[in-house]
């Protein structure tokens, strides 16, 4: 199957500050990419859907001006917790869909990424 | 898209066949059925999908009923880095995938 990435990891950060997170599908273009987060002993939970070249589309409940989403290219998606908290601790995932008319249907997750805000 | 229904729990001896049920009564006929996995701390893992007829690769096979309102995900012969928690989602192919609770798979030696 197709690979996607996350970077980093792992981050920890300090209340106040920004992280951004990057998502990078690394063997197929990916028009639409997806970013979930997912609190502990809960299931993922959409947060925006991001698309090429546009704006994303925020989940109801999603702050946009938080969490700034930018998909520049058809491999990269970023997305940017700024002003973090404590709450906004989580585990963020992304996930990207190869084009319709790919041997793909199905879409591929990143690694993940632990975010702690201290 | 239609929402799913699992047991919130299973158990499965190593080297048995692992039967994961899925109710899935609402779905339309251009949503797929697909299960990923997700193993503690990591991304979900893709296993398979279908949409009509049986599927099977080399990790899984997929049991649909004729009346599509259920499924069943089979792991032919468990082992132990096959515990984890199993998705069942219904969903057209291009949109976001809605994560329901899914079943968490114990596979004992």
């Amino acid at each position: 199957g197709a690979v996607v990435s996350q970077h980093p990891s792992r981050v920890i950060c300090k209340s106040g500050t920004s992280v951004k997170i990057e998502c990078r599908s690394l063997d197929f273009q990916a028009t639409t990419m997806f970013w979930y987060r997912q609190f502990p002993k809960q299931s993922l939970m959409l947060m925006a859907t991001s698309n090429e070249g546009s704006k994303a589309t925020y989940e109801q409940g999603v702050e946009k001006d938080k969490f700034l989403i930018n998909h520049a290219s058809l491999t990269l998606s970023t997305l940017t917790v700024t002003s973090a908290h404590p709450e906004d601790s989580s585990f963020y995932i992304c996930s990207a869909r190869p084009p319709s008319g790919s041997s793909y249907n199905e879409q591929f997750f990143g690694p993940g990424t632990r975010l702690t805000v201290l | 898209d239609a929402k799913t229904t699992q047991p919130p729990s299973m158990d499965c001896a190593e080297g048995r066949a692992a039967n994961l049920p899925c109710n899935h009564s609402t779905i339309s006929g251009n949503e797929y059925v697909y299960w990923y996995r997700q193993i503690h701390s990591q991304g979900p893992q893709y296993i398979i999908h279908g949409l009509k007829n049986n599927e099977t690769n080399e990790m899984a096979s997929l049991i649909i009923t004729e009346d599509r309102k259920s499924s069943t995900l089979i792991l032919p012969h468990a082992t132990l880095r096959d515990t984890a928690v199993y998705y069942c989602i219904v969903s057209d192919s291009g949109y976001a995938l809605n994560f329901g609770k899914g079943t968490s798979l114990l596979v004992t030696p």
